[in-house]
C-alpha cells in the first residue's frame, strides 16, 4: 500500500508563494499527481511527475525526487481563487491512485 | 460535453437498505474507480476496474460491490447500508497509459 503525508493546513497572503510538501512510501511507483479541490466540488488535475525534477505550468510548479520519496507543489502569485484543498496522489504499479488527506490552503487579502 | 456522470447527486438512506450509485463515462476510458471522501481522511479507493469485465478491491472494499459489464458503466452497490457509509462518493476514470483521473461531481450519501 501507500503512505502519503502532507500538511493539513497552510495560510498565505494574496500575491505570495506557498509550497506544499508531500512525502510518500510505496512499494511500486508509477507517477505522482497533484489535484486541486474547491469546497463542494470534484478534484481537478493540476500536475503529473514521473521523473525527477521540476514541472512548471503557469503559476503552478511541481517537483519530484523519487530517491527521497518527496514532492512539492509550488503556488506563485497567490490569488483568492487558489483557496482550496490540494491533494497529493501516488500511482502504484497496478495503476491505482492513492491520495494523501489533502492540504487546505487559505489565501488572505 | 464529454465526462463522467454520477447519480444520484444526493441521497438519504435508511440503514439496512440496498443502494446503487450509478456512474457513466463517455470518454472510452479503460480504467474506472470509486472513491469515498471523508473529512480528515481524504479520498480512499473502494473498488476499481482496469478494463471492462474485470474489477479489483481497493483500500476500503468491505460492504461495497461493483460490476463492469461494459466500458462506460461502473455502478457501486451497498448491499445493506450502515451509518459508517455516510460519505461523499466520487467515481473517476482514466486512460491507464496517462494516469490522469477525471472525476464525476460526486454523490453525497447519508445513512441514518
Amino acid at each position: 500500500g501507500q503512505n502519503i503525508d502532507q500538511p493539513t493546513e497552510m495560510t498565505a497572503t494574496e500575491g505570495a508563494i506557498v509550497q506544499i510538501n508531500c512525502t510518500y512510501q510505496t512499494s511500486g511507483f508509477n507517477g505522482l499527481f497533484w489535484y486541486q479541490q474547491h469546497a463542494g466540488e470534484a478534484p481537478t488535475f493540476l500536475s503529473y511527475n514521473v521523473l525527477d525534477g521540476l514541472e512548471e505550468k503557469g503559476r503552478f510548479s511541481s517537483f519530484l525526487s523519487r530517491s527521497k520519496g518527496y514532492s512539492y507543489l509550488l503556488l506563485k502569485e497567490l490569488q483568492m481563487k487558489d483557496s482550496a484543498s490540494y491533494l497529493c496522489a501516488v500511482r502504484d504499479g497496478d495503476y491505482k491512485l492513492s491520495f494523501g488527506a489533502g492540504t487546505t490552503v487559505t489565501v488572505r487579502a | 460535453i464529454a465526462g463522467i456522470t454520477q447519480a444520484p447527486t444526493s441521497q438519504i438512506l435508511a440503514a439496512g437498505r440496498r443502494m446503487t450509485l450509478r456512474c457513466t463515462q463517455d470518454m472510452r476510458h479503460n480504467a474506472m474507480y470509486w472513491y469515498r471522501q471523508d473529512l480528515g481522511l481524504g479520498l480512499r479507493l473502494i473498488h476499481y476496474s482496469n478494463t471492462a469485465g474485470t474489477t479489483g478491491k481497493g483500500e476500503v472494499p468491505d460492504g461495497y460491490s461493483v460490476s463492469r459489464a461494459n466500458t462506460d458503466d461502473f455502478p457501486l452497490t451497498l448491499a445493506s447500508a450502515v451509518p459508517s457509509q455516510t460519505s461523499v462518493y466520487f467515481c473517476a476514470s482514466s486512460e491507464a497509459s496517462t494516469g490522469e483521473l477525471f472525476f464525476g461531481e460526486g454523490s453525497r450519501l447519508t445513512v441514518l
